[in-house]
């Protein structure tokens, strides 16, 4: 079965620090580029990052260039989310997703996690 | 950036009838395009990608179409699983951007 588990979410105070991992399995992990998106509590979804294949290239949204940094590990199926700085507006569900397919880094997204909370408060 | 709009953010209607949901660009493009299902607690599920096409085990009751700045969802005679928030999203240049959502809810 195709998966994707994230964990790694909690409470954290503003200024503080969080690393989101994502497990994948039930599919070649090294072929697909893979992305976070997030939801704030009762809003819509707004793309974080996405990676490449071999992890060569990333991408941010504005709201968190500088002080978010995804990775990802090949050999262990897992990718990363490294959020430095965290404010209350980073408060939020973060999914993990992967490509739909393994021709292009740009595509929709056919596989998420169910998402783990990060909440930002003093 | 390329702001998605979609509209009506909140559709009412009946089961067995048909909704058709709106998503403008602010931008135009060809047909990277994704349409999403999101059911409250759970994570959002692709429908449609490249504009028109499918995804894997999507009935064919939703169809989409469109291209350059004007997209649409059409849920044709709406099932009681269908009632959700429905989502688009542009991956044609960066950033990825999403529609604020359209709730299709019951009438």
């Amino acid at each position: 079965e195709v998966q994707l588990v994230e964990s790694g979410g909690g409470l954290v105070v503003p200024g503080g620090s969080l690393r989101l991992s994502c497990a994948a399995s039930g599919f070649t992990f090294s072929a697909y580029s893979m992305n976070w998106v997030r939801q704030a509590p009762g809003k819509g979804l707004e793309w974080v990052s996405s990676i490449s294949t071999a992890g060569s290239y990333t991408y941010y949204s504005d709201s968190v260039k500088g002080r978010f940094s995804i990775s990802r590990d090949n050999a262990k199926n897992s990718l990363s989310l490294q959020m430095n700085n965290l404010r209350a507006e980073d408060t939020a569900v973060y999914y993990c997703a992967r490509d739909t397919s393994n021709y292009d880094i740009l595509d929709a997204f056919n596989i998420w996690g169910q998402g783990t909370l990060v909440a930002v408060s003093s | 950036e390329i702001v998605m709009t979609q509209s009506p953010a909140t559709l009412s209607v009946s089961p067995g009838e048909t909704a058709t949901l709106s998503c403008r660009a602010s931008q135009s493009f060809t047909s990277n395009l994704a349409w999403y299902q999101q059911k409250p607690g759970q994570a959002p599920r692709l429908l449609i990608y490249g504009a028109s096409t499918r995804a894997t085990g999507i009935p064919a009751r939703f169809s989409a179409s469109g291209s350059g700045t004007e997209f649409t969802l059409t849920i044709s005679s709406l099932q009681s699983e269908d009632f959700a928030v429905y989502f688009c999203q542009q991956y044609h240049h960066w950033p990825l951007t999403f529609g604020g959502g359209t709730k299709v809810e019951i009438k």
